[in-house]
């Protein structure tokens, strides 16, 4: 089974902190992806990757970064922290562009005070 | 990132009662994906339609993708209090890249004992 995995379920930090939330895949995907999940916005692109080292920003990039040193991990970073960061961090690594088929981690909830 | 229309957004039912939840859109999409999120967890992959007019089942779940591929719709036969979660669509277009994923709006079921 594709296993995906988040540092932390739960996160509180204060405004102003910088945060890093890192995810961890074993199926050897190229391609990882941060979302963030909001009450009656559905999950909104972040960043996305599709090697190690590249990059793509997603539909809401500002106040993130990225960072994909190895091919299993892959980092989001709020430079930081605001308020309106409070939401649910989603990470996904995906095989094979001809299935389409997203493998989600827990997910990390993040309060920012 | 665009969306996908789902409906109903809520259904609350008593368990052993049927239900559908539609996904729509007006693009065609060469495949279309279902995950089931429970609360404070990661969206989990149920199925993957690919070929229009397309019938799935997964036990008490059943997935069809419409005859032309822009829409698809799950029916759940005596829905159990297990069935509880966020169900989301994700549609895939042709092409490459994250850009080609599209995300539907959700539908959160509550089956209550």
């Amino acid at each position: 089974d594709v296993k995906v995995t988040q540092s932390s379920r739960y996160l509180v930090k204060r405004t102003g902190e910088k945060v890093f939330l890192e995810c961890v895949q074993d199926m050897d995907h190229e391609n990882m992806f941060w979302y963030r999940q909001d009450p009656g916005l559905g999950l909104r692109l972040i960043y996305f990757s599709y090697d190690v080292k590249m990059k793509e920003k997603g539909d809401i990039p500002e106040g993130y970064s990225v960072s994909r040193e190895k091919k299993e991990r892959f980092s989001l970073i709020l430079e930081s922290a605001s308020t309106n960061q409070t939401s649910m961090y989603l990470c996904a690594s995906l095989g094979a562009w001809v299935a389409y088929e997203q493998y989600f981690g827990p997910g990390t909830r993040l309060t920012v005070t | 990132t665009q969306l996908l229309e789902q409906s109903p957004q809520f259904l609350s039912i008593q368990e052993g009662e049927n239900l559908t939840v539609y996904c729509n859109s007006s693009s065609v999409f060469s495949s279309l994906q279902w995950y089931r999120q429970e609360p404070g967890e990661g969206p989990v992959l149920l199925v993957t339609v690919v070929t229009g007019g397309e019938v799935k089942k997964l036990k008490r779940l059943t997935f069809q993708f419409g005859d032309a591929r822009k829409d698809s719709s799950l029916h759940i036969t005596a829905a159990q209090p297990g069935d509880t979660g966020l169900y989301l669509c994700v549609g895939a277009k042709r092409g490459t890249g994250f850009q080609k994923l599209v995300f539907g709006t959700g539908t959160r079921l509550l089956v209550s004992p």
